[in-house]
């Protein structure tokens, strides 16, 4: 079965650079979600759309944007990056509306950032 | 406010022997409790999810977890180890107080499997 694509797998950018992450949610899943996992943590909620708009918003800083397309994948935009935000990107993706708390989220296998 | 503690960071058990991770859950609500398995250097697999149906949740690869309102817990649990069991385990809690549904992941339990 298709799973969660993420792409790329890993990205090594220097302070102050932008990085673009990309998502690619299972067929047929119209709700995106967006996971940081810094070194040693558990992953946090940073940001979700369902049919192309902002379903809900966690701790996600002001330099980072997202948005998700008419085909339904997503991009994570980060700007200014900084040494703190190394960490593992997840996407997961999930059918039906954001609020249908029993759908289920797959996850992708991350996109490593790391900020030198 | 929905949250999950897990009550051990490590757990290490022999191959063969049953394993018990803990997790307690806060909600203000009846919650959606979920545990996925991270593998050293992959993402996140679903292991098993508890939606408000039967109590006793089975899994893949023989995991299951009992939702016990009473003691707000969802420890997961499996008869045998196997050394591929090795890697990091996440209680979640799923659903807020809006139109959300945000995962709340616990800070996760290592288990080591010995041979």
């Amino acid at each position: 079965a298709a799973g969660v694509i993420q792409s790329p797998r890993h990205l090594i950018k220097e302070k102050r650079e932008t990085a673009t992450l990309k998502c690619y949610p299972i067929p047929r899943h119209d709700t995106v979600y967006w996971y940081q996992q810094g070194p040693g943590q558990d992953p946090q909620f940073l940001i979700s759309f369902y049919e192309k708009m902002q379903s809900d918003k966690g701790s996600i800083p002001d330099r980072f944007s997202a948005q998700q397309f008419s085909d339904y994948h997503s991009e994570l935009n980060m700007s200014s990056l900084e040494l703190g935000d190394s960490a593992l990107y997840f996407c997961a993706s999930s059918l039906g509306p954001a609020g249908a708390s029993t759908d289920t989220q797959y996850f992708g296998p991350g996109t490593r950032l790391t900020v030198l | 406010a929905q949250s999950v503690t897990q009550l051990d960071s490590h757990v290490s058990v022999s191959e063969g022997t049953p394993v018990l991770l803990r997790c307690n859950y806060s909600s203000s609500y009846s919650p959606s409790l979920f545990w996925y398995v991270q593998h050293p250097n992959k993402g996140l697999q679903l292991l098993l999810k508890y939606t408000s149906a039967a109590t006793l949740v089975k899994g893949i690869n023989g995991f299951e977890a009992e939702f016990k309102k009473s003691e707000t817990s969802f420890h997961l649990t499996k008869p045998s180890a196997h050394m591929s069991d090795a890697a990091e385990y996440f209680c979640v809690v799923s659903g807020g107080s809006g139109a959300t549904n945000k995962l709340i992941f616990g800070t996760g339990t290592l288990l080591a499997v010995q041979p």
